[in-house]
């Protein structure tokens, strides 16, 4: 089993639609929790972290973290077809913080 | 302001051969990082190295890859005896300070290995 799983989709939704994308984790020991986006043939961007449980917003992007069903969460309001691009959460624990753990990373397609 | 720096960007290699992987931080950073992506996979981490030091090299094979970050110069990541299996793309990392802060990655270098 991957220590984060993550749907690699692809996910295609209409321009303006609230997308929803998730990650699920099994290492209780995570704090760190990164969303970064990946344009195909580039390097993962950072779009947002949070620290332990909780919602951070920046945005049209929302994070959340829920560890006790160690499931996080990115939602993009009013999507834009310039948000097409692969998706990928990653996570670290407080010990080796700089080591992040990705998902698989999420195809997501937002049609005009 | 650039960003961080890697290349070459594509690379050919026949098996048996060296592969050498640069990356160049961004200015003002210390700390770099190496991550593979096979296909269809998330980036899997590798190596933190700081000027002259390996911090945490838990994610490299044992055999044939080696790390370096010397005083001058950029990092480099090298693959002695390429096999198929080592084809990927290689990103590189860099940050300001140590611990968790944000990572920033190059536009990564893809090697197939022939």
């Amino acid at each position: 089993q991957k220590e984060v799983e993550q749907d690699p989709g692809p996910l295609s939704v209409p321009e303006g639609a609230i997308v929803s994308l998730n990650c699920t984790y099994s290492n209780s020991a995570f704090q760190y929790f990164m969303w970064y986006r990946q344009y195909s043939r580039k390097g993962p961007e950072l779009l947002m972290y949070t620290y332990s449980s909780g919602n951070k917003e920046d945005g049209r992007f929302t994070a959340q973290v829920d560890k006790s069903s160690k499931y996080i969460s990115l939602f993009i309001r009013d999507s834009q077809p310039s948000d097409s691009a692969t998706y990928l959460c990653a996570m670290s624990g407080e010990d080796s913080s700089y080591k992040l753990i990705f998902g698989s990373g999420t195809r997501l397609l937002v049609r005009p | 302001n650039a960003g961080v720096m890697q290349n070459p960007r594509h690379l050919v290699r026949r098996r048996g051969q060296e592969a050498r992987l640069r990356c160049s931080p961004m200015k003002g950073h210390s700390h770099v990082y190496w991550y593979r992506q096979l296909p269809e996979e998330g980036l899997k981490f590798m190596v933190y190295l700081q000027k002259e030091n390996i911090i945490d090299e838990s994610g490299m094979p044992k055999e044939r890859f080696s790390a370096e970050f010397p005083k001058e110069g950029p990092s480099i990541l090298r693959i002695q005896q390429v096999v198929r299996g080592d084809s990927a793309a290689y990103f590189c990392a860099s940050s300001r300070l140590a611990g968790f802060n944000e990572q920033f990655f190059g536009p990564g270098t893809r090697l197939t290995v022939l």
